[in-house]
């Protein structure tokens, strides 16, 4: 299943909003995680099956969605949120999104 | 604590083989699915292999990579043969959240193989 994200790239300003779209090629319910990747370390679990914060992550990343269309939001962006997203659908063989990177200005 | 250390990684000539470890601790490795999902140089996240009910790969491995375990050890190995190019990626072992959905919810630290 082809994962689309959307935009590539991002850059917004500390305490902004920010929102990344993910579209699934077929629908998946809600079998879409988001990862968080800085440079240099491995991918980190940011939210699973499309809405569910994983332990010790902020409340301001939020995730929604189903069927085939999902977001992840980003309220009052921080500096340590300057890294790469990928999507990821869980629904069949595992494929993740292209990423999206997101600089703070 | 869960945690993942890759060893293994290297140059290899193309062709060649190379076999990576994963050692797990901190949890029962045989009591949950895991991957290895790889990276290439300045590009996204690549899905290569899943050991959990059965055995799965993306296409581009099929007949050249083999993943399995070690239990007794909590080890995690993916050996790769016929080696190209465009297999030179950063390699990272990942551990599902539960035994056969694959959210990937602990990482290693990857193993860089370059394939020259």
């Amino acid at each position: 299943i082809a994962m689309t994200q959307s935009p590539s790239s991002l850059s917004a300003s500390v305490g902004d909003r920010v929102t990344i779209t993910c579209r699934a090629g077929q629908a998946i319910d809600n079998y879409l995680n988001w990862y968080q990747q800085k440079p240099g370390k491995a991918p980190q679990l940011l939210i699973s099956a499309a809405s569910s914060l994983q332990s010790g992550v902020p409340l301001r990343f939020r995730g929604s969605g189903s069927g085939a269309e999902f977001t992840l939001t980003i309220d009052t962006l921080q500096p340590e949120d300057s890294a790469t997203y990928y999507c990821q659908q869980s629904y069949t063989i595992p494929t993740f999104g292209q990423g999206t990177k997101l600089e703070i200005k | 604590e869960v945690q993942l250390v890759e060893s293994g990684g290297g140059l290899v000539r193309p062709g060649g083989s190379l076999r990576l470890s994963c050692r797990a601790s901190g949890f029962t490795s045989s009591n949950y699915g895991m991957s290895w999902v790889r990276q290439a140089p300045g590009q996204g996240l690549e899905w290569v292999s899943t050991i959990s009910d059965n055995l799965y790969y993306a296409e581009s491995v099929k007949g050249r990579f083999t993943i399995s375990r070690d239990s007794s050890n909590n080890m995690l190995f993916l050996q790769m043969n016929s080696l190209r190019a465009d297999d030179t990626a950063v390699y990272y072992c990942a551990k599902y959240q539960n035994t056969i959905t694959s959210i990937f919810d602990h990482w290693g630290q990857g193993a860089l193989v370059t394939v020259s």
